[in-house]
């Protein structure tokens, strides 16, 4: 089963940054958190994935609290092309299965 | 990133015939890969772990004799979908564990199956 809840939907305005909450309260220690996104009929897209530390890429960056019972996946500039279903996942790393749970639908709105 | 290629994207098949969907990893080697299905709407579901050279792990409520999976090499895993009634009809997608690029996995385009 999932482990994460994510709000169903939010919107953001293009230009402005997309600030997407992910709650993981029973998360382990070894466990990641991971973010991919699925734009309609097509498989999910890697965004990001930490530990414990702050991640940034060229997508997004991924802000864990310290507590890792949270996190925030955060796009810098949305564009309309990020509209799109974000999922949060946890686990634990290689061989392990993802369980998606209901993901939120961010619209970007022009 | 690693690419995860699935055939056929779509396919329409007759009820009570099987369809056979196939899952590559192109760059890299998979000894693990995932099949997922999701209806329209929702999220996805996992249906099972194919592990290369061994027999599949079901996830609860899937039946394994309805979908066969295969996972004969380190870069190639099948579903079948046996004697497929129009109720089988979903969009499936495979992933696979790439551990190279700092223990990520990467998902295929997905296949829509159509079961008339």
């Amino acid at each position: 089963d999932a482990k994460t809840t994510q709000p169903p939907s939010m919107d953001c305005a293009e230009g402005r940054a997309a600030n997407l909450p992910c709650n993981h309260s029973t998360i382990s220690g070894n466990e990641y958190v991971y973010w991919y996104r699925q734009i309609h009929s097509q498989g999910p897209q890697y965004i990001i994935h930490g530990l414990k530390n702050n991640e940034t890429n060229e997508m997004a960056s991924l802000i864990i609290t310290e507590d890792r019972k949270s996190s925030t996946l955060i796009l810098p500039h949305a564009t309309l092309r990020d509209t799109a279903v974000y999922y949060c996942i946890v686990s634990q790393d290689t061989g392990n299965q993802f369980y998606f749970g209901t993901g939120t639908s961010l619209t970007v709105i022009p | 990133g690693a690419v995860v290629s699935q055939h056929p994207s779509w396919v329409i098949c007759k009820s009570g015939t099987s369809v056979k969907i196939e899952c590559r990893s192109l760059d890299f080697q998979a000894t693990t890969m995932f099949w997922y299905r999701q209806f329209p709407k929702q999220s996805l579901m996992l249906m099972a772990t194919s592990n290369e050279g061994s027999k599949a792990t079901y996830e609860q409520g899937v039946e394994k004799d309805k979908f066969l999976i295969n996972h004969a090499s380190l870069t190639l895993s099948t579903l079948t979908v046996t004697s497929a009634h129009p109720e089988d009809s979903s969009f499936y997608i495979c992933s696979a564990w790439d551990s190279r690029s700092g223990n990520t996995i990467y998902f295929g385009e997905g296949s829509w199956l159509t079961v008339v």
